[in-house]
């Protein structure tokens, strides 16, 4: 089964590091383009981050400079290290696996959703 | 940066209407555009992509049109379980994603 299992949120400082986790299962995240959006209390989603296949990575202004993504082929897992937290990074945080299909063009868009789990910065 | 806007906000509709909801873009973003359904404390869920291309497993009530900057996305007979948030959401060729504001949708 096609799956994707987050973990590492928690309570953390302004100003503190946390890094998230996500174990997938039934495919290779190498393999992939991965992404992670988050979602704070109440709000709408919101798109942070992805890797390429190839390694490329691309940010949302909001967390560029702060937040790095990056993944461990030989545990197909993806991280998501969050440093220099605000409490606007309080949400909760889904990793997504990208697929692309062609038609005479690439298209893209998320098909395998985590659960989430959720980053409360505060003091 | 492309900007999206979607109208309504939200919607009250019956069991059985025909629930159609809106997504524009700030500039021409092609058919990059996919449609998502959330469920409060759930995980967003894709129902159609590239615009108008319904997701494996989707009911067919759900569909999506549209090219350019204006979409459309339709329920086109409401079920009780079809109670959630609907994200619009675009992308740019470095696959920058950016989601619409939402739309809930809810029972009369």
């Amino acid at each position: 089964e096609v799956q994707l299992v987050e973990s590492g949120g928690g309570l953390v400082q302004p100003g503190g590091s946390l890094r998230l986790s996500c174990a997938a299962s039934g495919f290779t995240v190498s393999s992939n383009y991965m992404s992670w959006v988050r979602q704070a209390p109440g709000k709408g989603l919101e798109w942070v981050s992805v890797i390429y296949s190839g390694g490329s990575t691309y940010y949302a202004d909001s967390v560029k400079g702060r937040f790095t993504i990056s993944r461990d082929n030989s545990k197909n897992t993806l991280y998501l290290q969050m440093n220099s937290l605000r409490a606007e990074d309080t949400a909760v945080y889904y990793c997504a696996r990208v697929k692309h299909g062609e038609n005479i063009y690439y298209y893209y868009y998320m098909d395998v959703w985590g659960k989430g789990t959720t980053v409360t910065v505060s003091s | 940066d492309i900007q999206m806007t979607q109208s309504p906000s939200s919607l009250s509709a019956s069991v059985g209407d025909r629930v159609t909801i809106t997504c524009q873009a700030s500039q021409d973003i092609s058919n990059y555009l996919n449609w998502y359904q959330q469920k409060p404390g759930k995980a967003p869920k894709l129902l159609i992509y590239d615009a108008s291309n319904l997701e494996t497993g989707v009911p067919s009530r759900f569909s999506g049109s549209g090219s350019g900057t204006d979409f459309t996305f339709t329920i086109s007979s409401l079920q009780p379980e079809d109670i959630a948030t609907y994200y619009c959401q675009q992308y740019d060729n470095l696959l920058r994603f950016t989601f619409g504001p939402g739309t809930k949708v809810d029972i009369k």
